[in-house]
């Protein structure tokens, strides 16, 4: 099974303020495709889980472009260029390289 | 606009049968490229796949259900299902239904691009 380690687990961010939240998986992401299957997932509190960011870097419509996604192999990191109040929710990426889909635990982020 | 609504009774007995179904409107399951999975939720916690089916049926399971799940399709009325057998109080969580996209072979699948998910339904275990 690939495991997916996120950090930190709880993010306190001002708001302006840039944020980013680091997923490392135990192998590497990379398809045969040259594609990375790496996704980033935001719940907002009580709500289902909603697509930010696919296949590593790719920005799902309508979400905004103060979020994005970099990395490769087994390093990852969602960027959000200046937090806004409504970012608040858990944040978790997930693989799709192996049949067993498997997420990350989950980052909080919180406006301080 | 795709949409996805689960349905199913909210509290089961230990060692019995839990039973959702999801309905999708908006589009056909059978069209295009896309995957159905559910994805479950325990109280507090993190997400957890549970399988995923396509429109032919071929169903894909995460190893640690696989002997309690069976996910299947009724095109006829564009809808899928999921059955967890003997159930236990570990198994008490919100259930989603989703849309994913991806594609399996050579004894592979790569999943990605969760965009649709039902608003999801608890299931409480208990007696």
């Amino acid at each position: 099974d690939i495991v997916m380690t996120q950090s930190p687990l709880s993010l306190p961010v001002t708001p302006g303020e840039p944020a980013s939240i680091s997923c490392r998986s135990s192998q590497s992401l990379l398809n045969s495709n040259g594609y990375h299957y790496l996704d980033w997932y935001l719940q907002k509190p009580g709500q289902s889980p909603q697509l930010l960011i696919y296949l590593g870097s790719s920005r799902a419509s309508g979400v905004p472009d103060r979020f994005s996604g970099v990395g490769s192999g087994t390093d990852f990191t969602l960027k959000i260029s200046r937090v806004e109040a409504e970012d608040v929710g858990v944040y978790y990426c997930m693989q799709g390289l192996q049949t067993l889909l498997t997420f990350g635990q989950g980052t909080r982020l919180e406006i301080k | 606009q795709l949409q996805l609504q689960e349905s199913g009774p909210g509290l089961v007995k230990p060692s019995e049968t839990l039973s959702l179904t999801c309905n999708v409107s908006g589009d056909s399951i059978s069209s295009n490229s896309y995957y159905w999975g559910w994805i479950r939720q325990p109280p507090g916690k993190g997400l957890e796949w549970i399988g995923s089916i396509y429109s032919s049926g071929s169903a894909y399971y995460n190893p640690s259900l696989k002997s309690r799940v069976t996910i299947s399709v009724d095109t006829s009325k564009n809808q899928f299902s999921l059955k967890l057998s003997s159930v236990t109080a570990a198994d008490t969580a919100v259930y989603y239904c989703a849309r994913h996209a991806g594609y399996c072979g050579g004894g592979s699948c790569y999943y990605y691009y969760i965009l649709v998910w039902g608003k999801g339904t608890t299931v409480t275990v208990s007696s």
